[in-house]
């Protein structure tokens, strides 16, 4: 299984909801990762785990909260989001050591109205 | 008034044609460069790694050339099919700071 799984698939919420994304990978991938894409840009990295455990945050704002409960799964928590953070988000997961080679769900695509 | 987009680097091929698509880095000090592609409606998905310390590198119809002198990185895809339409994104990867780090990209059509 070289899958990685994103939920939801689409994402609507206004400026004062809370929702989370959520990202599931089975090939005991222990480094996992969160992408931002907008329109037309590369996907721009925010958040890196390795064994569980926060390693790289890429001065994401606090509105966005990352969350890493068990080997196999990795949540983003939204609350209070602007109408610029609309973007698709990635969800990406390595094998510790190849970090370059790195397996990406399809992505949530996230509307901020 | 008028607006200016970002306009991705595009090339544009015949089916069976071989396909070569350039990128040019900054860091030098970069352990891998990585090539990847993004299909429509999904996420990137890894191509093809070639080490610094190579200048070539071939996989299943891709080839990755490496010249560092001109920090120039290339990956040539031959006989291109309409499934290589794609955005591709090349990356610099250094081991001790574990994140990749893509290029503009560029927009691969195949044209049957």
């Amino acid at each position: 299984d070289t899958e990685v799984t994103q939920t939801p698939k689409h994402l609507v919420m206004g400026m004062t909801n809370k929702k989370s994304l959520k990202c599931e990978q089975h090939m005991g991938h222990r480094a996992m990762y969160w992408y931002k894409q907008k329109a037309k840009k590369p996907p721009e990295l925010m958040f890196v785990y390795s064994y569980e455990k926060l390693s790289i945050n890429e001065s994401v704002p606090s509105r966005f909260s990352p969350e890493c409960p068990n080997s196999s799964l990795l949540n983003l928590h939204l609350h209070a989001l602007q109408p610029e953070d609309s973007a698709l988000y990635l969800c990406a997961s390595s094998r510790l050591g190849r970090g370059y080679e790195q397996y990406f769900g399809p992505g949530t695509r996230l509307t901020v109205t | 008034g008028e607006s200016v987009g970002l306009h991705l680097p595009t090339l544009s091929v015949q089916e069976g044609d071989n396909s070569i698509i350039n990128c040019a880095y900054s860091n030098s000090a970069s352990d891998y460069f990585i090539w990847y592609k993004q299909e429509s409606g999904k996420g990137p998905q890894f191509i093809i790694d070639i080490r610094s310390n190579m200048d070539k590198r071939q996989g299943q119809r891709v080839t990755v050339l490496l010249n560092k002198t001109v920090k120039h990185l290339s990956l040539q895809i031959a006989a291109t099919q309409p499934g290589d339409s794609a955005v591709y994104f090349c990356s610099p990867y250094r081991t001790s700071y574990g994140k990749l780090t893509f290029g503009q990209g560029t927009i691969l059509t195949v044209h049957p």
